[in-house]
């Protein structure tokens, strides 16, 4: 089974600070996402990346950047946290290349900025 | 601008019985829909899904149906079962952007014993 694994269950973190979350899968996939679930918005893509070093900006994007330095992990970084970060944060991936395919979550982290 | 909604937040259901979970989308360039269940503290896990050449697929206890006319897609859970209770997400894949992903708000659903 793919596995992605997220650093962090959950985070407290101060306004200003930077903060890093980070995400591992080890199935060996092209695409990686970064998604962050809200009550009442769903999910929606901050940023996605289909090959080492590619991203690219999703719906919601401003705040964040990312890193892919190698296949298997994506960075998510908030440069300087504020209390509209305060959210559940889920990595997926998938095998990349298709249609039809489907994206695997981690566990989420639950982010808060006080 | 939400382009997949699901209306309902919330919905219960007595063990054993019907569950349906609506879902409608309004662009009509998606061409592959995912149905994801997730429980509280864990990621969504992926559910069943349904193709545009499609309008039911079915799993088990799962069955997807899709209007594409209507635009609308629901899941029916028969029988449904306390473990069902979870909040399940539809999502919507585009024609032509295979990386991009749309997901409904969700719909809570509570099977009570």
């Amino acid at each position: 089974d793919v596995k992605v694994t997220q650093s962090s269950r959950y985070l407290v973190k101060r306004t200003g600070e930077k903060v890093f979350l980070e995400c591992v899968q080890d199935m060996d996939h092209e695409n990686m996402f970064w998604y962050r679930q809200d009550p009442g918005l769903g999910l929606r893509l901050i940023y996605f990346s289909y090959d080492v070093k590619m991203k690219e900006k999703g719906d919601i994007p401003e705040g964040y950047s990312v890193s892919r330095e190698k296949k298997e992990r994506f960075s998510l970084i908030l440069e300087s946290a504020s209390t509209n970060q305060t959210s559940m944060y889920l990595c997926a991936s998938s095998p990349g290349g298709g249609f039809n395919e489907k994206l695997f979550f981690g566990s989420g982290t639950q982010l808060s900025v006080l | 601008d939400q382009q997949v909604k699901q209306n309902s937040p919330s919905l219960s259901v007595q063990e054993g019985r019907i569950s349906i979970l609506n879902c409608d989308y309004t662009n009509s360039m998606f061409d592959y829909f995912l149905w994801y269940k997730k429980y509280p503290a864990e990621g969504p896990t992926f559910l069943i899904s349904i193709s545009s050449i499609k309008d039911k697929n079915e799993d088990g206890r799962f069955t997807v149906f899709l209007n594409k006319s209507a635009k609308h897609l629901s899941l029916h859970i028969v029988p449904s079962q306390p473990g069902d209770s979870a909040v399940y997400f539809c999502a919507a894949q585009l024609k032509y952007n295979f990386n991009k992903f749309y997901f409904g708000s969700g719909t809570k659903l509570n099977v009570k014993p």
